[in-house]
């Protein structure tokens, strides 16, 4: 167990919907990594906060967004849905800002959409 | 732009030795190595910083070379364990992202 708890584990919805994932990093973690994992593209960096702040950006849809909370929890936002958006989305947390530093990955939210 | 790793998947025998390499067309900062088993999160191996160090532990060690930027993962006496898919994480110099290689998938068999 990473420390890191995504929710929820599986969600599936129809195209042009929008759906929250939610991640709450380890304890006294600030920074807060999104990851899109699909077969054919691996793992794709979309975005990193830290303390609240936007801190990094990936290849992040402009459907995507996210943002991270006093509490430090985060939420990636992903509205008008396409088939192609189904993969399995991470979430990961590390002590510091700095991209040089462990990350610890959550369990990760597997998105299907029909 | 994305590194790319060799092999693209191996299998081993309990016992036998790998190395899995992931170069870059971009000077490097830095290379972070994980390790994804089926089903699970990424796991966190080590980070090498520019610099040409090496590092390990137990019996997975790691070698970072700047000029080349280029990085090896080297796994001794391989154990069923260390199956999985294995990722090298590249930072270009002053990015602050990782990009990440398709992986290597690595097979252990008794």
């Amino acid at each position: 167990d990473s420390g890191v708890t995504q929710t929820p584990k599986h969600l599936i919805t129809a195209t042009g919907q929008r759906v929250t994932l939610r991640c709450s990093p380890r304890s006294g973690d600030l920074s807060v990594y999104w990851y899109q994992q699909s077969l054919d593209q691996g793992l794709q960096f979309l975005i990193q906060y830290y303390n609240g702040e936007e801190r990094a950006k990936g290849n992040i849809l402009e459907r995507f967004s996210a943002q991270q909370f006093p509490d430090l929890h985060s939420e990636l936002n992903l509205s008008s849905l396409e088939l192609g958006d189904s993969a399995l989305y991470f979430c990961a947390s590390s002590a510091q800002g700095g991209v040089n530093t462990e990350a610890f990955f959550g369990q990760g939210t597997r998105l299907t959409v029909v | 732009q994305q590194p790319v790793q060799s092999p693209q998947a191996v299998i081993l025998r309990e016992g036998e030795d790998a190395v899995i390499n992931c170069s870059s067309s971009k000077a490097l900062y830095s290379v972070h190595w994980y390790r994804q088993k089926h089903g699970e999160a990424p796991v966190f191996l080590m980070i090498l910083l520019k610099g040409g160090e090496q590092k390990g532990h137990d019996k997975i060690s790691a070698s970072f070379n700047e000029k080349k930027q280029q990085s090896s993962l080297y796994l001794t006496a391989s154990q069923l364990s260390y199956s999985g898919t294995y990722f090298c994480g590249t930072d270009t110099f002053g990015n602050e992202k990782l990009t990440f290689g398709t992986g290597t998938r690595l097979t252990i068999i008794p």
